[in-house]
Parts: C-alpha cells; sequence; structure tokens
C-alpha cells in the first residue's frame, strides 16, 4: 500500500521557473524528510521537519508541513540546471519507527 | 574516507551465481540499512540493524541474506537471484534507529543486473 503519494512524478521546466512538488497521504506523520539524489548517487538528506504547520526555508528551496502532519510541499524559487534529480520525500508514521518513502518526483531544469 | 562505501557499483549475476554486496560507514553510526529501488517504484525498505541486532526484516524472500558483522560494516549476500531482482541497492546509515528524526545517510547504491 503507498501510504505517500508524490506529485508530479516527472516535471521539465526552463531555468529560471518557479516549482512546486507535492508529498501527500492520509496518514499522520511524526516526522517528515526530504532528499535528493542525483544519477548514479544516493540520496542526500535536504530538510527535516517535525511540527505542524512547519515552514524551513534552504537558499531556493522552501519546504513546509501540513498543519495536520499528513502532507508536505518543496517549493523552489528560480530553478537551475543544479536543481536536477529525484525528490524524494519519508515520512516516519506516527507511533512506529518505519520510515515510508514516497515513489519521487524527477525534476529536469533545461538551461 | 568518509560517508557511507558500496562495493561493487556495478553487478551483472546469473540466475544460479552466489554473490555479495558490501556497504561500510565511516561515520559512527548504531543503524544500518538494506534498501532496493527499482524504476517508479518507492524505496523499498529490506533490513535493519540496530546495534548489530536485525531489527526489521520486511518480508523479503530468502535468497537475500543479510550480515552484519559490526556496527561499520553491512553485507547482503545473493544466491539464486530472479530478473525481478534487478535494482538498484542502496546501503544507509544513522544514528540511531530508534529516533527516527535523524536522517538516512546512503551510498551511491550497487546496480545489480540478474540475466
Amino acid at each position: 500500500t503507498q501510504l505517500l503519494e508524490q506529485s508530479p512524478q516527472f516535471l521539465s521546466i526552463q531555468e529560471g521557473e518557479n516549482l512546486t512538488v507535492y508529498c501527500n497521504s492520509s496518514s499522520v506523520f511524526s516526522s517528515l524528510q526530504w532528499y535528493r539524489q542525483e544519477p548514479g548517487e544516493g540520496p542526500v538528506l535536504l530538510v527535516t521537519v517535525v511540527t505542524g504547520g512547519e515552514v524551513k526555508k534552504l537558499k531556493r528551496l522552501t519546504f513546509q508541513f501540513g498543519d495536520a502532519r499528513k502532507d508536505s510541499s518543496l517549493h523552489i524559487t528560480a530553478a537551475q540546471p543544479g536543481d536536477t534529480g529525484l525528490y524524494l520525500c519519508a515520512g516516519v508514521v506516527d507511533s512506529s519507527y518505519k520510515l515510508i518513502f514516497g515513489s519521487g518526483t524527477r525534476l529536469l531544469v533545461r538551461p | 574516507e568518509t560517508g557511507v562505501t558500496q562495493t561493487p557499483r556495478h553487478l551483472v549475476m546469473g540466475m544460479t551465481n552466489k554473490k555479495s554486496l558490501k556497504c561500510e560507514q565511516h561515520l559512527g553510526h548504531n543503524a544500518m540499512y538494506w534498501y532496493k529501488q527499482s524504476a517508479k517504484k518507492p524505496l523499498e525498505l529490506m533490513f535493519v540493524y540496530s546495534l548489530e541486532e536485525r531489527v526489521e526484516n520486511n518480508s523479503v524472500p530468502s535468497r537475500f541474506s543479510p550480515e552484519c558483522p559490526n556496527s561499520s560494516h553491512l553485507f547482503l549476500h545473493l544466491h539464486t537471484l530472479q530478473p525481478e531482482d534487478s535494482a538498484l541497492y542502496l546501503c544507509a546509515s544513522s544514528q540511531d534507529f530508534y529516533r527516527m528524526v535523524s536522517p538516512l545517510h546512503f551510498g551511491n547504491g550497487t546496480r545489480l543486473t540478474v540475466t
């Protein structure tokens, strides 16, 4: 059963455009992480959010955790080719130690 | 060397072969993980070791056999695999399995092809 739905699955945009990636679930998460995976490499953690409504910024990336802790979004401002990669959200289901991954959003930023 | 190192990076094996994947972490972490990454599917957790004890086994077929001789090393022994086992196998470590806000540090994976 897929607990974490990511959308869109694939996104191709021009350099300089803005974009938002979504991570949704019917389950409540005690925390949620975002990773980026580049070709030929393993995922690398971008951010962890733990509080409902929390917003974290990492340069041009803005992460938000939903008030009910069931969803999250990643917004990228003025995308650059270096942002290209697979973006994965992963949540710890409440009252468990299990980290569940979404199927990912593959982003291509064209120069 | 720092981080999580996996070897080999690529492996092609026949269905009757026996091979092993190796993972080593230099981060002083207590937990180590094996994940399977297939195209268009979420990362699938296979095994978790915490302080060298297996704490998670996600209904993985017995043709996959993990081994954790110490907190820095993790192996995945492969035997009589099927073509559908072809995937990227990722090793990861974290500070503490029971503190799930601690992030996973991944290796670069082994790309396995079963012919």
